[in-house]
């Protein structure tokens, strides 16, 4: 257990909808990463959020937006939803800035028909 | 841009076996290397990761060499075991040292 909880595990939704996904960090960890794992991509970054400010975007659609709060949790949105975004979405945290060491969750599956 | 290549799976060992994972990488700079595992049905778990060139990596009988003038990192353990079946990704941070770039993954299936 590495100690980054994501909620829901799964998610089955249509196209056109809107999800959010949660992700709480390890206890002390100040950023947040999201990737995405695809079949035809693999794992890529989207986004990083350290201590609720955004520190560096990755290949994140313009249609999906994340936000830490000040609670260090972070949510990932995702709108307008194709089927092309049906993906394992994971979340990690890091105690600081730097990628070194980033801690995964379990991630949360997301199907959309 | 920064990317990793790792070598096509599936690897398929007899239990004791020796495992060899390739795993090269293009980047400027010095990014830091790791090697991720993903069981099934579950996430990432970090194995182990190097710094900076001739550091060497170890966890659970498994190793790796990060080698600058090779620009590789790849992954050994000298005798697998059936529960070693998984995902393994090998990785680097990109040039902001930030994000992890991963490789496509490599599957190893062990059988007893």
């Amino acid at each position: 257990d590495s100690g980054v909880t994501q909620t829901p595990k799964h998610l089955i939704t249509a196209t056109g909808q809107r999800v959010t996904l949660r992700c709480s960090p390890r206890s002390g960890d100040l950023s947040v990463y999201w990737y995405q794992q695809s079949l035809d991509q693999g794992l890529q970054f989207l986004i990083q959020y350290y201590n609720g400010e955004e520190r560096a975007k990755g290949n994140i659609l313009e249609r999906f937006s994340a936000q830490q709060f000040p609670d260090l949790h972070s949510e990932l949105n995702l709108s307008s939803l194709e089927l092309g975004d049906s993906a394992l979405y994971f979340c990690a945290s890091s105690a600081g800035a730097s990628g070194n060491e980033q801690f995964f969750g379990p991630g949360t599956r997301l199907t959309v028909l | 841009g920064d990317s990793v290549t790792q070598m096509e799976g599936p690897v398929t060992l007899s239990e004791e076996a020796f495992l060899t994972i390739n795993c090269t990488y293009t980047a400027t700079g010095y990014p830091s290397l790791f090697w991720y595992v993903q069981y099934p049905g579950e996430g990432l778990q970090l194995l182990l990761k190097a710094t900076k060139a001739d550091d060497k990596g170890s966890n659970k009988g498994f190793e790796a060499t990060y080698r600058k003038e090779t620009t590789s990192f790849h992954l050994e353990k000298g005798s697998v075991q059936v529960s070693d079946s998984a995902v393994y990704f090998c990785a680097l941070t990109d040039q902001a040292g930030t994000a992890l770039i991963f490789g496509k993954g490599t599957t190893l299936s062990v059988s007893s």
